[in-house]
């Protein structure tokens, strides 16, 4: 079956603008996670939602950032005022329950350039 | 806080000769801990995991870990490198829900 999706692949923005970021999950998986890649590194956790609520989302480094997942599939990750540091590589994972011993499988990530 | 180390940023193999990619944890009960690969433009792929059942773990492309408490060590190995198996790989420990990566090693396999 498909896999996780996301879109767009690559987007570029300018310094102070706004972003949308989106991720199709699996089809039928509860979890859904979004990481994020800063070149060299590995991914860091960012938010996690059961169903439609964040279950966890000590990740998101400040208030510019904001996620959701109205319906319980689809997931938007939302960055205000951009900024150069958050030019990264945006993955999103799901899973079909959550849970540390789940997989998460993930989807081939969004890299995000902030000029 | 849960947390894993490897060991090594990069390793240099001979197609054919032995793998070991070093991980060394930390975490104040028994983890959940996985390796990931992440080959060049791809999406991140799970090799295996363990999850407190066995201690060898064996996982796709001949992969396996093995889950040393003593150590507190979960290396990565494989008997024969193959050109296929140059990418990154990450160590990842998982305390509830979110995976903790570790900053990856990036494995070159030679001719």
């Amino acid at each position: 079956g498909a896999g996780v999706s996301q879109t767009p692949s690559n987007k570029v923005t300018e310094k102070g603008k706004y972003v949308e970021l989106r991720c199709d999950p699996i089809s039928g998986h509860t979890a859904l996670y979004w990481y994020r890649q800063s070149l060299g590194q590995g991914p860091e956790f960012l938010i996690y939602f059961q169903g439609t609520g964040a279950a966890d989302d000590s990740g998101l480094p400040n208030d510019r950032f904001f996620a959701v997942r109205p319906e319980g599939s689809v997931s938007t990750l939302k960055i205000q005022r951009t900024e150069r540091g958050d030019s990264a590589v945006y993955l999103c994972a799901s899973s079909f329950t959550g849970g540390g011993t789940d997989t998460q499988y993930f989807g081939p990530g969004t890299r995000l350039t902030v000029l | 806080a849960q947390s894993v180390t490897q060991l090594d940023s990069h390793v240099s193999v001979s197609e054919g000769t032995p793998v070991l990619l070093r991980c060394n944890y930390s975490s104040s009960y028994s983890p959940s801990l996985f390796w990931y690969v992440q080959h060049p433009n791809k999406g991140l792929q799970l090799l295996l995991k363990y999850t407190s059942a066995a201690t060898l773990v064996k996982g796709i492309n001949g992969f396996e870990a093995e889950f040393k408490k003593s150590e507190t060590s979960f290396h990565l190995t494989k008997p024969s490198a193959h050109m296929s198996d140059a990418a990154e790989y990450f160590c990842v420990v998982s305390p509830t829900d979110k995976l903790i990566f570790g900053t990856g090693t990036r494995l070159q396999v030679f001719p």
